[in-house]
């Protein structure tokens, strides 16, 4: 069975740090362009950033470039998202999800609420 | 970047009646030489992650009741709800999965 499991959400003040991770598992992690997607609170559906097969190629949204790293090890079937300088804009859930040319693949998500 | 644009943005049906979910990209999700089209449907509930409800523009996903049923071609997609049933109300989304980055639909809300 095709899962992904996020972790490392949380509560963090403005300006702080979080990394989040995402283990994968039930599919050939390494043939896989892998994203995180998230939600603010009543609010739609955000691409955040995505990464390559190899890692050799990654891209974040607008509102997040300069401040938020993707990344992954294939040896350890994850992904990761550094994320520095946290906005309370910030604040949504955060999904792993298996969604570029393939089909789609989604975690239970991650909770990030950036607040004083 | 596709622009993926739903209608419309809620919608309020009868029980047993049809609910009808428009979505257009802003160019074909359409990939010729393996003739699938890139396209996928999900169901959320409050507080809980998005539901795969159809994957390549209509094929339901294992567990999913056959009142789902999804269409259209590269450019206009409809996900089309038999027989609406009262666990049916949630918000409808769709999503491109042809080229980087995934882009979703605005969401539609569909109530009783």
């Amino acid at each position: 069975q095709e899962q992904l499991v996020e972790s490392g959400g949380g509560l963090v003040k403005p300006g702080g740090s979080l990394r989040l991770s995402c283990a994968a598992s039930g599919f050939t992690f390494s043939d896989h362009y892998m994203s995180w997607i998230r939600q603010a609170p009543g609010r739609g559906l955000e691409w955040v950033s995505y990464i390559s097969t190899t890692g050799s190629h990654s891209a974040h949204g607008d509102s997040v470039r300069g401040r938020f790293t993707i990344s992954r090890d294939n040896t350890r079937n994850s992904v990761f998202l550094q994320m520095n300088n946290l906005r309370a804009e910030d604040t949504a859930v955060y999904y792993c999800a298996r969604v570029i040319s393939a089909k789609p693949v989604w975690g239970h998500g991650t909770l990030v609420t950036v607040s004083s | 970047e596709i622009v993926m644009t739903q209608s419309p943005d809620s919608l309020a049906v009868s029980l047993g009646e049809r609910a009808t979910v428009n979505c257009e990209s802003s160019q074909s999700i359409l990939y010729s030489s393996k003739n699938k089209t890139y396209l996928a449907w999900y169901q959320q509930k409050g507080g809980q992650p998005p539901k795969l409800l159809i994957y390549w523009s209509s094929i339901r996903e294992s567990g999913v009741p056959d009142r789902f049923s999804g269409s259209g071609s590269e450019t206009d997609f409809t996900l089309t709800i038999s027989n609406l049933q009262s666990e049916d109300v949630a918000v409808y989304y769709c999503q491109q999965y042809f080229s980087t980055p995934p882009t979703f639909g605005g969401g539609t809300k569909v109530e009783i």
